[in-house]
């Protein structure tokens, strides 16, 4: 199956800090990204989708200008989590969609960011 | 609203058994209804997908049920494995007629299983 990869695996940041994820495609076209968060023993909730070239599109009570997006290519897409503070503090899932992996959502192995 | 419940929250098994988890969702229009596993501190894997004109599909020693009539599936594990402990999470995709929503996934809460020797 599609192959998505997350850089860094886990990372911990100041208080006011930012800190950006990568999200990776490896061998399909992900003309469609999308940006998870996961809080412990809770299911994964949608923060945002993104296309190919084109703006985000952020869930209700997701701050855009706190969690930036990039999806400047077919297979990269970056989360910018800016200023962050200890309750941004979450596991962060991305997946991709798109041509070569057809519909289906292939999932990234997750990011823990962790804000002291 | 569309919303994808599991049951048990929780389940402790020991090696060898097998065991059924449930999944009840109210998610229209349906596009396909998925079972994920996801180790601790890991992405979702998908298991298995179904569409609304399958009954059953097997993975190996997974087999997940569909009835689209009762918007009910069940995932049943045979001949438990310790790596089989790992939350497992019912998804359900929203289909075309689904507007704005279209292709969204609604994850259920997942079941926690645990399995020992």
């Amino acid at each position: 199956g599609a192959v998505v990869s997350q850089h860094p695996s886990w990372v911990i940041c100041k208080s006011g800090t930012s800190v950006k994820i990568e999200c990776r495609s490896l061998d399909f076209q992900a003309t469609t990204m999308f940006w998870y968060r996961q809080f412990p023993k809770q299911s994964l909730m949608l923060m945002a989708t993104s296309n190919e070239g084109s703006k985000a599109t952020y869930e209700q009570g997701v701050e855009k200008d706190k969690f930036l997006i990039n999806h400047a290519s077919l297979t990269l897409s970056t989360l910018t989590v800016t200023s962050a503070h200890p309750e941004d503090s979450s596991f962060y899932i991305c997946s991709g969609s798109g041509t070569g992996g057809g519909y289906e959502q292939y999932f990234g192995p997750g990011t823990r960011l962790t804000v002291t | 609203k569309n919303q994808v419940e599991q049951s048990p929250q929780s389940l402790i098994i020991l090696e060898g058994k097998n065991c059924t988890l449930q999944c009840n969702y109210t998610v229209s229009p349906f596009s396909n209804l998925r079972w994920y596993k996801q180790d601790t501190g890991r992405g979702p894997v998908s298991l298995t997908i179904m569409t609304f004109s399958e009954n059953t599909k097997s993975n190996g020693r997974y087999t997940a049920t569909l009835d689209a009539d009762t918007k009910q599936s069940s995932l049943h594990i045979t001949a438990s494995q310790l790596s089989d402990s790992a939350s497992y999470i019912c998804v359900v995709r929203v289909g075309y007629a689904g507007g704005t929503s279209y292709g969204k996934l609604t994850f259920g809460q997942g079941t926690i299983l645990t399995v020992h020797p």
